[in-house]
């Protein structure tokens, strides 16, 4: 195990309705990584948060966006779900500098109906 | 923009020597990583490479990077069944990775 915890595991939500997911980052971790995963497809870059402050993000538009807590845990929040919302959404943790692995949660599978 | 493409899908026999092959586009990243993803899990880092190295071996596993083709490969050595997953292939640095879309496993007795 990595030691990344995200919740809830499972989530259905309705199209429109607003979306909020959780990620508690490795002891010592002072990164966190946001990724979209559509089946069949590989993991999408949504955000990075380090230290409180978003770092970089991906091609997504407004309408996700996070937080990051002083422990490190974060949060992920998607409004105005649409249909193809739906899909695996991991968090990774990691530190800062040069010789970083990133670990990665068991993801929150998301369906939009 | 950057990219990272990974061949769909490989059979192996029990035993042998499985070897999943990747390129990429972006010569810029520090790092390049291997990860394997079970059904209904999340991703489990398998191994990583620097950019200036070109070979690195951690048990049944080898890693080739060869820069000038950018050209990465996984060799798994004495796969087994339990070795039946999908496997990604990303590069990145201190900031975001990039995936391929993941070449599945399946390893037959």
């Amino acid at each position: 195990e990595t030691g990344v915890t995200q919740s809830p595991t499972h989530l259905i939500k309705t199209r429109g309705q607003q979306v909020t997911l959780r990620c508690s980052s490795q002891s010592g971790h002072n990164t966190v990584s946001w990724y979209q995963q559509a089946l069949g497809q590989g993991p999408q870059f949504i955000f990075q948060y380090y230290r409180e402050e978003e770092n970089g993000r991906g091609n997504f538009p407004p309408r996700f966006s996070g937080l990051q807590f002083p422990n490190y845990s974060s949060e992920l929040n998607v409004n105005a779900l649409e249909l193809d919302d739906s899909a695996l959404y991991l968090c990774a943790s990691s530190s800062q500098g040069p010789n970083t692995e990133a670990f990665f949660g068991q993801g929150t599978r998301l369906t939009v109906v | 923009g950057e990219d990272v493409e990974q061949s769909l899908f490989l059979s192996v026999r029990e035993g042998d020597s499985s070897v999943i092959n990747c390129t990429y586009t972006d010569s810029s990243s520090t790092y390049l990583y291997w990860y394997k993803q079970e059904p209904g899990a999340g991703l489990q880092l398998l191994t990583y490479i620097f950019s200036n190295m070109d070979m690195k071996q951690d048990q049944r596993l080898t890693v080739l990077l060869n820069k000038k083709d950018k050209h990465l490969s996984l060799r798994i050595a004495d796969t087994q069944t339990g070795d039946s997953a999908i496997y990604f292939c990303a590069g990145g640095g201190t900031d975001k990775l990039i995936f391929g879309t993941g070449t599945r496993l399946q390893v037959f007795p």
